[in-house]
């Protein structure tokens, strides 16, 4: 079974200070992982996948499989990104069920 | 595009009720998905449909939940009788299943239920 962890709930930052929020996972295979994001009175929505490599409103996420770690960075924080992140897995590529983390909730402090 | 609609968008009902939602997700879209988030946790899938056939099911408390895609468009999801700890934000998702970035999922606003 898959399983997907986000070991903060809250996480406050200054705007302009870097960001990193924190996720790990486990899963026996070749996982695809996912970052969604929810803005405030906005719909989920996919901000990143690691299969993609590229960097989306600034922030980047790379794949440890060493660590079984896919942890969300950005170097300069702004306000707009205040929103709640999920961290999500899907355990193959054919079948597209998303294992999500519990979240974590991200303040820019202006 | 226009994206996955749900309704309602809000639904206050006692236990022991029946309630309803209703999921039509984006124009194509061959996958559909069902979850349940509830307060301070994150999605849960449900039930998967691919087309009109069910994927994935195993979450699925079938004693008193149940879902249909019929055609392979839109989708209801039931629960019969509601419980208590049923109070949750019902999402419904959609994705192409096509190419590399098929495994999109699109999410709607969701339904937020409250079981009284």
């Amino acid at each position: 079974a898959q399983r997907v962890t986000q070991p903060e709930k809250l996480l406050s930052v200054f705007k302009g200070a870097p960001v990193e929020l924190k996720c790990n996972y486990s899963y026996s295979g070749s996982p695809e992982l996912f970052w969604y994001v929810q803005y405030s009175r906005q719909r989920l929505q996919l901000l990143l996948r690691h299969i993609s490599r590229e960097s989306i409103k600034g922030f980047t996420a790379d794949l440890n499989k060493g660590e079984t770690s896919f942890h969300l960075k950005k170097p300069f924080a702004q306000e707009e990104d205040s929103a709640m992140y999920y961290c999500a897995l899907s355990a193959n590529f054919g079948n597209e069920k998303l294992t999500f983390g519990t979240g974590t909730r991200l303040t820019i402090i202006p | 595009e226009a994206g996955v609609a749900q309704s309602p968008r809000y639904k206050i009902i006692e236990k022991r009720q029946s309630v309803a939602f209703w999921c039509n997700p984006i124009s194509g879209h061959a996958t559909l998905y069902w979850y349940q988030q509830i307060l301070g946790q994150g999605p849960k899938l449900l039930i998967q449909f691919q087309n009109n056939g069910v994927v994935d099911d195993s979450q699925l408390p079938k004693d008193r939940f149940s879902a249909e895609r019929l055609k392979g468009v839109d989708s209801t999801l039931k629960i019969q009788p509601a419980k208590l700890e049923d109070s949750a934000v019902y999402l419904c998702a959609s994705s192409s299943g096509l190419g590399r970035g098929g495994n999109e999922q699109f999410f709607g606003p969701g339904t937020r239920l409250t079981v009284l």
